[in-house]
């Protein structure tokens, strides 16, 4: 099957900081991106969808100012957290489709803010 | 409003097989996948029904009846490893995967 990588994969950084996690589809072309985020214990949850080369749509409740998404190329979205704080400490999973078919999830990054 | 609802955690034995349901309400539907998620992993996939009936994988089988909004997934020869979450979701109209929370499979020697 198609893989979708992550980088970094754990990342630990100070309140107050930003930090910006990678998503790329390694033999594909990712038409739509997609940003979960989970809690321990608890199922994805969507933050955003995004459209190469137009502007992501944020599901209601997530700030976008703080979670940037850029999907600026075929292969490339990146989720920026910024002016983090320990309540932003999550998994963070995203998750590629080429046009209308099966969506392949990359293996996640663990965000840990102090 | 869209949902997916199936049990919150299940717990069998080694060797047995296992049956987990999963109904759905989704605004138009274009198949349910299933995955499975070990703990501080990503979710993988399992199988994607979007006709009736069983589609067979090894040792994992997925169901699907599109009148009842209902699917479940079978697992048989139950092993260790098989101790995981298993996420339904639906895939609506505009193909975008509708997750229910996840069970909780426990399996015991």
């Amino acid at each position: 099957g198609a893989v979708v990588s992550q980088h970094p994969s754990r990342v630990i950084c100070k309140s107050g900081t930003s930090v910006k996690i990678e998503c790329r589809s390694l033999d594909f072309q990712a038409t739509t991106m997609f940003w979960y985020r989970q809690f321990p214990k608890q199922s994805l949850m969507l933050m955003a969808t995004s459209n190469e080369g137009s502007k992501a749509t944020y599901e209601q409740g997530v700030e976008k100012d703080k979670f940037l998404i850029n999907h600026a190329s075929l292969t490339l979205s990146t989720l920026t957290v910024t002016s983090a704080h320990p309540e932003d400490s999550s998994f963070y999973i995203c998750s590629a489709r080429e046009r209308e078919s099966e969506q392949f999830f990359g293996p996640g990054t663990r965000l840990t803010v102090l | 409003g869209q949902n997916i609802d199936q049990p919150t955690e299940m717990t069998a034995t080694e060797g047995a097989i296992v049956q987990i349901n999963c109904t759905y309400q989704t605004s138009g539907f274009n198949g349910l996948f299933w995955y499975q998620q070990h703990a501080g992993e990503a979710p993988t996939f399992l199988s994607y029904n979007v006709l009736d009936g069983l589609e067979e994988k090894g040792r994992f089988s997925s169901f699907l009846s599109r009148s009842k909004g209902y699917s479940y997934l079978l697992l048989k020869e139950l092993q260790m490893k098989d101790s995981a979450s298993y996420l339904c979701a639906g895939l609506d109209s505009n193909y975008q995967l509708i997750w229910g929370a996840g069970t909780k499979l426990i399996i015991k020697p």
